[in-house]
């Protein structure tokens, strides 16, 4: 069975960067069959996808965050990242990492950690 | 772009047939995802490409899509139901529905 854990701070100041790792067990992220995406929550609202990269270290960004995200992967850790940069109060979120199938669905998500922007 | 358009909330009676809608232009030529999510716990996929159901996921849960509409159909409704309900597509990036609250009456 996959499982996802996220982690990293819950507390991040405005402006600076916001980071976030996730273990991936019972799976190998290098087996090429998926990607592997990260997913935001704001309280109280609906669900936006941020990116996903590939065990290549391949990546693919939603638009409208492209110029501040990076998702960078370790395959010897079987962990994938998150960095989101110049962070504001919008940003502050519960964080999904999630796998992705194909066609483009999520069949295993993490807990999900918030992170809230404030100073 | 494209957008994917959900009801805020559909009410339905205990046992009786919900039927939640994901709208969007030739949302039939796309594959369309569900997902269930209850109150501080992750989303649940509960239908992938249209019409599937993962392992686990009881046959209540069906769907179906066609034109400019997709649908998420629970059928004999229960309790355990009530939850937030997205449809997800790809159209050059992954986009969510703005959700559906489900109520059983």
């Amino acid at each position: 069975q996959v499982q996802l854990q996220e982690s990293g701070p819950g507390l991040v100041k405005p402006s600076q960067t916001l980071s976030l790792t996730c273990t991936v067990s019972g799976g190998s992220i290098s087996s090429g069959d998926y990607y592997w995406s990260w997913i935001r929550q704001p309280p109280g609202k609906g669900l936006e996808w941020i990116g996903y990269i590939y065990y290549s270290g391949s990546t693919y960004y939603n638009p409208s965050l492209k110029s501040r995200v990076t998702i960078s992967v370790d395959t010897s850790k079987n962990q994938f990242s998150l960095k989101l940069s110049s962070v504001t109060a919008a940003d502050t979120a519960v964080y999904y990492c999630a796998r992705e199938g194909s066609p483009n669905y999520f069949d295993y998500w993490g807990q999900g950690t918030l992170v809230t922007v404030s100073s | 772009s494209y957008e994917l358009t959900q009801p805020l909330s559909v009410s339905v009676a205990l046992g009786q047939t919900a039927r939640i809608t994901c709208g969007g232009n030739n949302i039939g030529s796309k594959n369309v995802h569900w997902y269930q999510q209850k109150p501080g716990q992750a989303p649940v996929l509960v239908i992938y490409r249209d019409s599937n159901r993962p392992s686990g996921i009881p046959e209540r849960f069906s769907g179906s899509n066609s034109g400019n509409t997709a649908t998420l159909t629970i059928s004999r409704a229960q309790a355990g139901d009530e939850a937030d309900y997205y449809c997800q597509v790809w159209d050059s990036s992954t986009l969510f529905g703005g959700g559906t609250k489900l109520t059983v009456l």
